[in-house]
């Protein structure tokens, strides 16, 4: 399967502290995406990697990406009550029209 | 705004009627999925839709159907829900399938199997 696996499963945080989350995949991958997913709602796309992207920046989002070791994080910056929530990263197959392949995610509890 | 709009928000079934769930987009998109998520679990694809051509995935069962029967909507139909099949039910659209494009959710629908 190529599904991706996050780490930690679940995360809890201080306000203001910096959130890591990382996700692993297995096959070759044309990009990978970062969701987030406010509890009862759907998910919200984030960010976009590219396979020949190293790193990525949004507003307090930063991704990186290691195609070596077929991993990604996503560092939120200064988090705030707001960002609690589950992140789950996507994979995109590098052939074929084939739709995103999810990861079992991650849950982040800021606490203020 | 542009946007994925599902209907209703919360559906409530008795144990073998058959219960329908709704998706409409105003974006245009070809490609329009249907999304199974149980507590804690990672959104699981049970088919989608590019333009009119249909793509089961392998392991959804033959309980759930789906039509689109043109651009802007598209419904997932559970002929005889049992109590396994109580879950969040997403819709999301995207523009093409071609290699993992951004995908757009509606806000989902929680299904209850009394």
């Amino acid at each position: 399967s190529q599904q991706g696996e996050e780490d930690p499963q679940a995360l809890s945080i201080q306000e203001g502290e910096n959130a890591t989350m990382n996700c692993s995949y297995k096959t070759s991958i044309n990009n990978l995406q970062w969701y987030r997913q406010n509890s009862g709602r759907g998910l919200v796309h984030l960010i976009l990697i590219r396979s020949n992207e190293r790193e990525k920046h949004s507003g307090r989002l930063r991704v990186t990406l290691d195609t070596s070791k077929k991993s990604s994080s996503l560092l939120i910056t200064a988090s705030r009550a707001a960002d609690t929530a589950s992140y789950f990263c996507a994979t995109a197959r590098n052939s074929g029209n084939t739709p995103l392949v999810f990861g079992k995610g991650t849950r982040l509890s800021v606490i203020a | 705004d542009a946007m994925v709009i599902q209907n209703p928000r919360y559906q409530v079934t008795q144990f073998g009627k058959p219960v329908t769930l709704s998706c409409s987009q105003t974006l245009n998109h070809n490609v329009m999925y249907w999304y199974q998520q149980k507590s804690s679990q990672a959104p699981k694809l049970l088919f989608h839709y590019y333009d009119k051509d249909f793509n089961n995935e392998a392991d959804t069962p033959d309980n759930f159907q789906s039509r689109r029967p043109n651009t802007s909507f598209c419904f997932l139909d559970i002929r005889s829900p049992g109590l396994g099949d109580a879950a969040m039910y997403l819709c999301a659209t995207s523009r093409d399938r071609a290699y993992g494009e951004t995908q757009y959710f509606g806000p989902g629908t929680r299904l209850l199997v009394l």
